[in-house]
């Protein structure tokens, strides 16, 4: 089975500072890696995703995530954030031959002025 | 690019009624759906499966005859909590893979708020 561990619930971080945010996952076959963003009251919006090939991936609004294997992590990065960026993110997995998500608890990042 | 709508965004309803909420697939065709369920503060939980045609699979613990699931069309699928209570309000995603069926290109809708009095 697979499982996702976002290790910070909540993390604050003041305007224009770089932020990460943790995710490692166990899976005893290959996956995929995602990162979702979610803003309050509303559906979930994909920021990057790990399939294969460079394991540093860059997404949208600045954001990008590097896949460790031998740490079986996938941490996502921005070096600069912005008020807009205060939302949940999510880690999720999916084994490439599955059809099933499984996200972690998320994390809420909270950019302070 | 392909979208997934809901509707409704939010419902407020009485304890006892039945409440459904439909996904759709904009310009674009969906054999299987997911439904998920999210507590406040709480990740997405998948609940079922979808299936164009055939009988939604449900995860362990989801009452299937509380929550039914039809997929009557290839762009539509609809969720309806029968005799819905308070500890059914929750936020409700589904989501539908693109790109010809393939998993890692999902797209998920925004989700319906539903508050049960």
């Amino acid at each position: 089975a697979q499982s996702v561990t976002q290790l910070d619930s909540q993390v604050p971080v003041f305007e224009e500072a770089p932020v990460e945010l943790r995710c490692n996952y166990s899976s005893s076959v290959s996956v995929y890696l995602f990162w979702y963003v979610q803003y309050p009251n509303q559906g979930l919006q994909l920021l990057l995703k790990y399939l294969s090939g460079s394991t540093l991936v860059k997404g949208i609004n600045g954001f990008e995530a590097e896949f460790n294997k031998s740490q079986t992590s996938f941490h996502l990065r921005k070096p600069s954030v912005h008020i807009s960026d205060t939302a949940e993110y999510f880690c999720a997995v999916i084994r490439n031959t599955g059809n099933q998500f499984y996200f972690g608890t998320g994390t809420s990042l909270t950019v302070i002025p | 690019g392909a979208v997934v709508s809901q509707h409704p965004s939010r419902v407020i309803c009485k304890s006892g009624t039945s409440v459904k909420i439909e996904c759709r697939s904009l310009d674009f065709q969906a054999t299987t759906m997911f439904w998920y369920r999210q507590f406040p503060k709480q990740s997405l939980m998948l609940m079922a499966t979808s299936n164009e045609g055939s009988k939604a699979t449900y995860e362990q613990g989801v009452e299937k005859d509380k929550f039914l699931i039809n997929h009557a069309s290839l762009t539509l699928s609809t969720l309806t909590v029968t005799s819905a209570h308070p500890e059914d309000s929750s936020f409700y995603i589904c989501s539908a893979p693109g790109l010809a069926g393939r998993m890692e290109t999902q797209y998920f809708g925004p989700g319906t708020r539903l508050l049960v009095l």
